[in-house]
């Protein structure tokens, strides 16, 4: 059973450009979940996404970033616009249901030049 | 509000010795409670999980933790270090409820294994 999978592993974009970071879950996981790691700093919240459905987006910029994860499909993490401040390393994790064990995926780490 | 404080950004112990990674925890309702390790360039590996069964949690690779709610705290052990444990560890919580699925993390413990 293949583990989480992120891709790309590194991305490097400009600044104003956009970012786009895939999440494709464990098999048999429905829930995703979305942390940044900035550097020399713990994993911060981001948002929680069941297929179709944002469950809680607290942790998200109020601007320029978004998380999908639709029916058929990785989950998605859009950041437009991208600033130096968003390099940092993008964790995903997965699990069976709400309240389960989350998985982590290797993390993209975005540097934005 | 749920909150996790690691005494110790960075420590260093002798091969073979005693591992102690220390680790509070602030919540309003029964935590779950987790250390996760993060080799370097990777992501990070459930060590264990306390979701109020045993207080005493014993993880993989010889962690252990023990939950005290008199000390709020979730301290990591290993009896013997070795030197691949060398690696950033971080405590974790989340609440029970349906609505508290997201895990607020510490900010991390660097050890480092002395031959």
């Amino acid at each position: 059973n293949a583990g989480v999978m992120q891709n790309p592993r590194h991305l490097v974009r400009r600044r104003g450009q956009e970012a786009r970071l895939r999440c494709s879950p464990m098999k048999g996981h429905s829930h995703v979940y979305w942390y940044r790691q900035l550097p020399e700093e713990g994993l911060k919240f981001m948002v929680y996404l069941q297929k179709e459905n944002i469950i809680d987006e607290s942790g998200m910029p109020k601007e320029r970033f978004s998380a999908e994860f639709p029916k058929e499909g990785p989950s998605i993490l859009r950041i437009q616009q991208v600033v130096r401040g968003d390099s940092a390393a993008y964790f995903c994790a997965s699990s069976p249901g709400g309240r389960d064990t989350q998985y982590f995926g290797p993390g993209t780490r975005l540097t934005v030049l | 509000a749920q909150s996790v404080t690691q005494l110790g950004s960075h420590v260093s112990v002798s091969e073979g010795a005693l591992v102690l990674l220390r680790c509070n925890y602030s919540s309003s309702v029964p935590p779950y409670l987790f250390w996760y390790v993060q080799y370097p360039n990777q992501g990070l590996q459930l060590l264990l999980k306390y979701t109020s069964a045993a207080t005493l949690v014993k993880g993989i690779n010889g962690f252990e933790a023990e939950f005290k709610k008199s000390e709020t705290s979730f301290h990591l052990t290993k009896p013997s270090a070795h030197m691949s444990d060398a690696a950033e560890y971080f405590c974790a919580v989340s609440g029970v409820q349906s609505s508290a699925s997201k895990i607020i993390f510490g900010s991390g413990t660097r050890l480092s294994i002395r031959p």
